[in-house]
């Protein structure tokens, strides 16, 4: 069964720091990832998605990816106290039906 | 932004029962999921539907568990009979493509008794 291992469970920044999280998938399939970010008792809210090799950046956010590995990160800069919550990883296959694997998720706490 | 509906936001339920989640996805959107989320904690992927038919399902989406969106209304997650812990936040969510960004509702918290 493909899972998706997400690291650090639990990660506090300051203010205006950088916030580094991980994930990996399991499944040789996989060919797309996205990062959603859930605030508490929120529904979660895609951030970036990225599917090549590389690197893709949005503003604050920087995702890469490493297709050899199945490994991908997100990159937060210049973190505020609104980008407290809770970061899902998820992995899909066209092969597996689309079907969507999250992560447990990593828990951002940005110190003021 | 484009914004998925859930009803309703709260069901309580005795064991036994049957309970049915209702959805109203984006309106041009063409795949439709479920999702069930204990404590804030891991999603966990029930069910994907496209075309009418389910595509595929996890080992949570059990027997007890169905789909359907019959002539284009809600989107419904019908759970019977339903137990103890069926108890999550079970939330819905659309998408325009298999890739494409899936949007999501505001969840039914579900509580088993």
């Amino acid at each position: 069964q493909q899972k998706v291992q997400q690291s650090p469970e639990s990660l506090i920044v300051p203010e205006g720091g950088m916030a580094s999280l991980n994930c990996t998938s399991s499944d040789r399939n996989v060919d797309y990832f996205w990062w959603y970010r859930q605030h508490s008792g929120k529904s979660p809210k895609m951030l970036m998605s990225i599917f090549s090799n590389g690197e893709k950046e949005e503003g604050r956010f920087t995702v890469h990816l490493n297709k050899a590995s199945l490994h991908t990160s997100l990159h937060i800069r210049d973190s505020q106290p609104s980008d407290s919550a809770l970061y899902l990883c998820a992995a899909s296959s066209g092969t597996g039906g689309y079907k969507v694997v999250f992560g447990s998720g990593t828990r951002l706490l940005v110190s003021p | 932004g484009p914004k998925v509906l859930q009803i309703p936001s709260h069901q309580i339920i005795d064991m036994g029962q049957m309970v049915t989640l209702n959805c109203d996805p984006v309106s041009n959107h063409l795949y439709f999921y479920w999702y069930k989320q204990i404590l804030g904690q891991q999603m966990e992927f029930l069910v994907n539907f496209y075309n009418g038919k389910v595509m595929e399902k996890s080992k949570l989406f059990k027997d007890q568990f169905s789909v359907e969106r019959p002539d284009g209304s809600y989107f419904t997650l019908k759970i019977q009979p339903t137990a103890l812990e069926d108890s999550a936040v079970y939330f819905c969510a659309s998408s325009l493509g298999g890739y494409a960004e899936q949007f999501f509702g505001p969840g039914t918290r579900l509580t088993v008794l």
